[in-house]
């Protein structure tokens, strides 16, 4: 049974641009979040996707945002790239909102320059 | 406010040695707890959760830790050391109510060293 499935990997974009990252949750999970690792910092979240809605919003800009499809895959799109969104970028899916855990894919490490 | 705070971003231990890593936790209503490992270029692997019952909880790789309400502390522990062990590790906090239901919330992690 495949986990989470992140892709890219690995990506760089320049500053100015937009990129827009893809995650398809482990089977049977409904919700979907996103997470900002920093290097040498603990993951932030950035938002929560549950029956294709965004339902919770961490402290990140109007740049960031999402979407859930109906079999549960997520997108992140970031636009107007700055130098500070580099970082490695997590995502992670539970079947019950997240409260008992949540299983998280290998991450896309984004570097802008 | 909701935080977690993990005393001590780097710990060294030799191997065979007692492992000890410390989180604190702070909220106005009742935590569920996790533990997370990372290692280089991966993800977060779930080590062990604390939800209700049982205040001592078992995980993988012989990790376990005791969550302690008094204290507001749920320390990571592991008797013996091994070098797979080295990786970076995270404490985390989430709740099943309110307006922040399931969203985790880090520390900044621990970068645990195993030295043969």
């Amino acid at each position: 049974d495949a986990g989470v499935t992140q892709s890219p990997t690995h990506l760089i974009k320049t500053r100015g641009q937009q990129v827009t990252l893809r995650c398809s949750p482990k089977s049977g999970h409904d919700t979907v979040s996103w997470y900002q690792q920093a290097l040498g910092q603990g993951p932030q979240f950035i938002f929560q996707y549950y029956e294709e809605e965004e339902r919770q919003r961490g402290n990140f800009p109007d740049r960031f945002s999402g979407h859930q499809f109906p079999n549960y895959s997520s997108e992140l799109n970031v636009n107007a790239l700055l130098l500070g969104d580099s970082a490695l970028y997590l995502c992670a899916s539970s079947w019950d909102r997240g409260v008992y855990g949540y299983t998280f894919g290998s991450g896309t490490r984004l570097t802008v320059v | 406010a909701q935080s977690v705070t993990q005393l001590g971003s780097h710990v060294s231990v030799s191997e065979g040695a007692l492992v000890l890593l410390r989180c604190n936790y702070s909220s106005s209503v009742p935590p569920y707890l996790f533990w997370y490992v990372q290692y280089p270029n991966q993800g977060l692997q779930l080590l062990l959760k604390y939800t209700t019952g049982a205040t001592l909880v078992k995980g993988i790789n012989g990790f376990e830790a005791e969550f302690k309400k008094s204290e507001t502390s749920f320390h990571l522990t592991k008797p013996s050391a091994h070098m797979s062990d080295a990786a970076e590790y995270f404490c985390a906090v989430t709740f099943d109510r309110g307006s922040t239901l399931g969203r985790l919330y880090f520390g900044r992690g621990t970068q645990l060293t195993v030295w043969p």
